[in-house]
């Protein structure tokens, strides 16, 4: 049974651009959600889908955007990337149910130079 | 709104000592909470979790007993070994859904031989 998994591992990209990163849930899974975690820091939600929508929003700009497919995949797109957005995303899936237990994949660390 | 808070580290121990992390938490209602490690370079995994008042989660040793009362879900471990290094998150999450995990900054955990 995969967990969830993410693409690309690592990735190098400058200031102004534009990235897309992705993320497979663990099977069975129906809802994604990315959370960003600064070095040093505890990850932060950026926001969470489940069924194709956009269900809930952490603090983060409008440049922070995503996608569900039908499959449950997800990608999250950040444009205009700034310093700041160097980080590791983390993508978290789980089922729709109360209490359910998210499940990490191992990230995608992000460097904007 | 809910937060979490944790001890400062680095935490230093030799290997069989008594491991204890300090977690405290605000929250609106009756939240489930969560003890998450990330070993270095690699993504979060899920240590325990406990979802209802004097619950306690347990898992390869390590404990922690949700306390209303104090607000606090201590991690404990009786012999920490080397392997046992790594940075451990607190996290809770409303048990209103499966509603986005707020997280403390993490506790880096180093066991020495």
């Amino acid at each position: 049974d995969a967990g969830v998994t993410q693409s690309p591992t690592h990735l190098i990209k400058t200031r102004g651009q534009q990235v897309t990163l992705r993320c497979s849930p663990k099977s069975g899974h129906d809802t994604v959600s990315w959370y960003q975690q600064a070095l040093g820091q505890g990850p932060q939600f950026i926001f969470q889908y489940y069924e194709e929508e956009e269900r809930q929003r952490g603090n983060f700009p409008d440049r922070f955007s995503g996608h569900q497919f039908p499959n449950y995949s997800s990608e999250l797109n950040v444009n205009a990337l700034l310093l700041g957005d160097s980080a590791l995303y983390l993508c978290a899936s789980s089922l729709k149910v109360v209490g359910e237990t998210q499940y990490f994949g191992p990230g995608t660390r992000l460097l904007v130079l | 709104g809910n937060s979490v808070t944790q001890m400062e580290g680095p935490v230093t121990l030799s290997e069989e000592a008594f491991l204890t992390i300090n977690c405290t938490y605000t929250a609106t209602g009756y939240p489930s909470l969560f003890w998450y490690v990330q070993y270095p370079g690699e993504g979060l995994q899920l240590l325990l979790k406990a979802t209802k008042a004097d619950d306690k989660g347990s898992n390869k040793g390590f404990e922690a007993t949700y306390r209303k009362e104090t607000t606090s879900f201590h991690l404990e471990k009786g012999s920490v070994q080397v392997s046992d290094s790594a940075v451990y998150f607190c996290a809770l999450s409303d048990l209103s859904g499966n509603t986005p995990l707020v997280f403390g900054k993490g506790t880096r955990l180093s066991v020495i031989a």
